[in-house]
């Protein structure tokens, strides 16, 4: 079945450290998304990315890289950088390049981050 | 300042109790409206899109509504299984998808 593979689960961070959320999705989308989901707000975004090789901003990027070297794989990066990494965040997908039109959204099924 | 506005925060029905949810926009040159379900732990899972005033979109027990300034999301006769948290996010002429917090469903037997 196609669709988008999130892991881990649950992940730990301890302070200081770096850590790595993985995004895979197979139904060959051009453009992936991370969000952060915090109770009681809405979905914000991280990062995106329209293509193979390139990625734009989000609404609050600060404390967090991304990559994007393969169209299957759009890996996030919690930085020690990211004071409040505490959240559940989420990586999505649209099919083309110009997924900010009027394209739905394909989610993965999250990623629950906690600070250890 | 909020663009996407979702009421109420929470809903608790018993099973068959119709209720409707809200959302509403301040957003211009709106490109589209969507409704997402999405269960504890879980991707939100895509419902509807709706583009312009007066547009109605049926799945199931749901039904969702377009204004100009908001969204209803209709629950008929709901059951158990529709307990869920319910989405709405708007996309400005400008590209990027606006999220609401969602309305939270209980629907008790």
């Amino acid at each position: 079945d196609g669709g988008i593979t999130q892991s881990p689960k649950y992940l730990f961070r301890k302070e200081g450290q770096n850590v790595t959320l993985s995004c895979e999705q197979n139904l060959n989308h051009d453009a992936m998304y991370w969000y952060r989901q915090d109770p009681g707000q809405g979905l914000r975004l991280i990062y995106y990315s329209q293509i193979v090789n390139d990625f734009q901003k989000g609404d609050i990027a600060e404390g967090y890289s991304v990559s994007r070297e393969k169209k299957e794989s759009f890996p996030l990066t919690v930085t020690s950088a990211q004071k409040n990494p505490t959240a559940f965040y989420l990586c999505a997908s649209s099919p083309s390049g110009r997924g900010l039109g009027v394209e739905k959204l394909f989610f993965g099924s999250g990623t629950q981050l906690s600070v250890l | 300042e909020d663009q996407v506005t979702q009421s109420p925060e929470a809903l608790r029905l018993q099973e068959g109790e119709s209720s409707s949810l809200n959302c509403s926009y301040t957003v211009s040159g709106l490109r589209g409206l969507f409704w997402y379900r999405q269960d504890p732990g879980k991707g939100p899972e895509f419902l509807f899109t709706l583009y312009s005033a007066g547009e109605e979109k049926e799945k199931e027990r749901l039904k969702a509504t377009l204004t100009k300034k908001e969204s209803f999301l209709h629950i008929t006769a709901p059951k158990p299984e529709d307990s869920a948290t319910y989405l709405c996010a708007v996309r400005e002429s400008w590209g990027k998808l606006q999220f609401g917090a969602g309305t939270q469903v209980v629907v008790t037997p």
